[in-house]
C-alpha cells in the first residue's frame, strides 16, 4: 500500500528553527510537495523536491533522500503566523497527490 | 496569478436537500481539477479528479452517484453533493491543475467549501 509518515504535532519557540520529516512509501515517485494549511483554509504551496538534496527558499527549506523515501521541511526564524499545519504529498506514478495527515506546528512566544 | 474560486465559501443545508459547490480558475485554464474532503484534524482526501469534457474518475469509497461532478469548461469544475446528510457535513476543496506552462505538476487550491448538514 502507499503511506507517508509525518508527526502529529510539534512545538517551538519563537525565532527558533524546526525541522519536520516525512518518510513514504509509494508506488512510483513523480516528487514530493510540501503544503502549509492554517485552520480552516485551503493548502498553500511551499515547495518541491524531485531530486536529492536541499532547495532553500527565504526561510523555508526542503530536503529530499529518494533512496531513504523521507524528506524534511526546515523552517527558520520561526514567527507567529507560522503556525500552521504542514502537509508533505508525493506524487506517485500516475500522477496523483498521496496526502500525509499533516503536521500541526505551534509556536510559542 | 493561479488564483482558483470557489463558491460558495460556506454553506448549511437541511438533510436531503442539494447543494452544488462550484470551482474556478480565474487566471489560467485547468484541464484536470480535483476535489478533496477534509474532516477536522484529518488530512485531505482525494474525493474525484474531473477532466474537462469527460466523466469523472472517482476514488474507491467516493459513490459517484451522490457527488456528481461536471467539468464542462476549462476554468469551471461542479460538485453538487445530492440528498445530504449530516455525515456529508466537511471542508470540500477544489484544487486546479494548469493546462500548460509554468510548474506542470503543482496544483493550485480552491479556498474550500464549508459544508453543514442540518
Amino acid at each position: 500500500g502507499q503511506n507517508i509518515d509525518q508527526p502529529t504535532e510539534m512545538t517551538a519557540t519563537e525565532g527558533a528553527i524546526v525541522q519536520i520529516n516525512c518518510t513514504y512509501q509509494t508506488s512510483g515517485f513523480n516528487g514530493l510537495f510540501w503544503y502549509q494549511q492554517h485552520a480552516g483554509e485551503a493548502p498553500t504551496f511551499l515547495s518541491y523536491n524531485v531530486l536529492d538534496g536541499l532547495e532553500e527558499k527565504g526561510r523555508f527549506s526542503s530536503f529530499l533522500s529518494r533512496s531513504k523515501g523521507y524528506s524534511y521541511l526546515l523552517l527558520k526564524e520561526l514567527q507567529m503566523k507560522d503556525s500552521a499545519s504542514y502537509l508533505c504529498a508525493v506524487m506517485d506514478s500516475n500522477y496523483q497527490l498521496i496526502w500525509g495527515a499533516g503536521t500541526k506546528l505551534i509556536i510559542k512566544p | 496569478g493561479a488564483v482558483v474560486s470557489q463558491h460558495p465559501s460556506w454553506v448549511i443545508c437541511k438533510s436531503g436537500t442539494s447543494v452544488k459547490i462550484e470551482c474556478r480558475s480565474l487566471d489560467f485554464q485547468a484541464t484536470t481539477m480535483f476535489w478533496y474532503r477534509q474532516f477536522p484534524k484529518q488530512s485531505l482526501m482525494l474525493m474525484a479528479t474531473s477532466n474537462e469534457g469527460s466523466k469523472a474518475t472517482y476514488e474507491q469509497g467516493v459513490e459517484k452517484d451522490k457527488f456528481l461532478i461536471n467539468h464542462a469548461s476549462l476554468t469551471l469544475s461542479t460538485l453538487t453533493v445530492t440528498s445530504a446528510h449530516p455525515e456529508d457535513s466537511s471542508f470540500y476543496i477544489c484544487s486546479a491543475r494548469p493546462t500548460s506552462g509554468g510548474f506542470s505538476y503543482e496544483q493550485y487550491f480552491g479556498p474550500g467549501t464549508r459544508l453543514t448538514v442540518t
